[in-house]
């Protein structure tokens, strides 16, 4: 699996977006780009994953680069709740192994 | 609630001790993964088993092991407890389909099971 590169933490004002960013230069083209997130503890929460078009659902969006080379997930209007880890990963189809890396810590401010 | 289910919720015992954690996938899903996620490491990727057989392997240690019975919940069996064992103990489910695309690879997460070892 591909490494990914996140910033360790960043902080997002309360009813703000938060754009996390992830780099995964060494992307191949059957790899899927996934998101999750765990807050304190609980088990990691999936929030949305693409391949290489820009994904949307109810919890985010996922923005894709023409190259694949890096991704940015959207929280388009942060709460206090989504405070927690996020982590990008990337997975080969098919294959068990994930490799979560160190993640995102968001920290949404009042 | 995504529906994995594990206990215990948590697993306090003694070094030196065997425990077993018990994981239930999501209704339909075939494929089981265990992690484990201690203070100074993150979250490590045991083991998959994928309809009762053994799919892929992470950084599992010889004193652990794990199956996955014909109704497909999974047992992580620790033994020769140390110390440093002590963790979260996450189980994850995927894939209701017999050969699943990346798109059918996301992974359902249970609560985990706190163990702490003394």
């Amino acid at each position: 699996d591909a490494k990914t590169t996140q910033p360790p933490s960043m902080d997002c004002a309360e009813g703000r977006a938060a754009n996390l960013p992830c780099n995964h230069s060494t992307i191949s083209g059957n790899e899927y780009v996934y998101w999750y997130r765990q807050i304190h503890s609980q088990g990691p929460q999936y929030i949305i994953h693409g391949l290489k078009n820009n994904e949307t659902n109810e919890m985010a969006s996922l923005i894709i680069t023409e190259d694949r080379k890096s991704s940015t997930l959207i929280l388009p209007h942060a709460t206090l709740r989504d405070t927690a880890v996020y982590y990008c990963i990337v997975r080969v189809t098919n294959a068990g192994k994930s490799t979560f890396g160190d993640g995102t810590t968001l920290t949404v401010k009042p | 609630d995504s529906g994995v289910t594990q206990t215990p919720k948590h697993l306090i015992t003694a070094t030196g001790q065997r425990v077993t954690l018990r994981c239930s996938p999501r209704s339909g899903d075939l494929s089981v993964y265990w992690y484990q996620q201690s203070l100074d490491q993150g979250l490590q990727f045991l083991i998959q088993y994928y309809n009762g057989e053994e799919r892929a392997k992470g950084n599992i240690l010889e004193r652990f092991s794990a199956q996955q019975f014909p109704d497909l919940h999974s047992e992580l069996n620790l033994s020769s407890l140390e110390l440093g064992d002590s963790a979260l103990y996450f189980c994850a489910s995927s894939a209701p389909v017999a050969i699943p695309t990346g798109d059918q690879e996301t992974q359902y997460f249970g609560p985990g099971t706190r163990l702490l070892v003394l």
